[in-house]
């Protein structure tokens, strides 16, 4: 596509629930990241993908966490048993070799 | 790991005038230095950028400068505009890989 691309836009999810956030990136963008971003903080890193591989997953915050981007492409990433202070957008971005990042628009998830 | 200071964390400018943003970093692996602009809801977009190669890049109204001995690189914007407001972001990375942000300087140009 255009752009990255980011589903869903929103969600609510009651705490314990399990939620997963799904990231279609720049077709031929090999790196993919996710980031999680705090009200008026910026971008955290949370893990990172070239092609299927999974290089570097060092800022998820707990085994809660866990990503996969299985062919190369779309990734998801999973939240278990979700808590308030899991609130936050999570941002996916993706990018060619040696540049910056295109972000997608992000996912607002909000734990009540 | 790395780490990004980013100053000032918000900065009140009058249309026309310059603004400046600077970050200091930690790791000198890194070489890679990308500013972004993230408008209010919006996602962040990459503005310029700057290896450590280079010392000065500059794009229109926009310019990034580079120390790579004193670890800081800057973002100067000219002529400003009152769609210059927005939220700007430094960043450094090893390779363009992972990128370590800095907290954000809310810019704010004034009519």
């Amino acid at each position: 596509g255009a752009g990255v691309s980011q589903s869903p836009r929103y969600k609510v999810a009651k705490r314990g629930q399990d939620v997963a956030l799904r990231c279609d990136p720049i077709s031929g963008h090999v790196s993919l990241f996710w980031y999680q971003q705090a009200l008026g903080q910026g971008p955290e890193f949370l893990t990172y993908f070239q092609n299927e591989a999974q290089l570097d997953k060092s800022g998820l915050p707990s085994d809660r966490f866990f990503a996969e981007r299985p062919e190369g492409s779309v990734s998801t990433l999973k939240i278990q048993r979700t808590q308030q202070e899991d609130s936050a957008v999570y941002l996916c971005a993706s990018s060619f070799e040696g540049h910056g990042y295109t972000f997608g628009s992000g996912t607002r998830l909000t734990v009540v | 790991g790395e780490n990004v200071e980013q100053h000032p964390s918000t900065l009140s400018v009058q249309e026309g005038d310059s603004a400046v943003i600077k970050c200091t970093y930690s790791d000198s692996a890194s070489n890679y230095f990308p500013w972004y602009k993230q408008e209010l809801g919006k996602r962040p977009q990459l503005i310029i950028d700057i290896r450590s190669n280079v010392g000065e890049k500059k794009d229109q109204r926009i310019a990034v400068t580079l120390n790579k001995t004193a670890k800081h690189f800057s973002l100067h914007i000219t002529e400003t505009q009152p769609e210059d407001s927005a939220v700007y972001f430094c960043a450094a990375s090893p390779n363009a890989g992972k990128s370590t942000f800095g907290d954000g300087t809310t810019l704010t140009v004034k009519p």
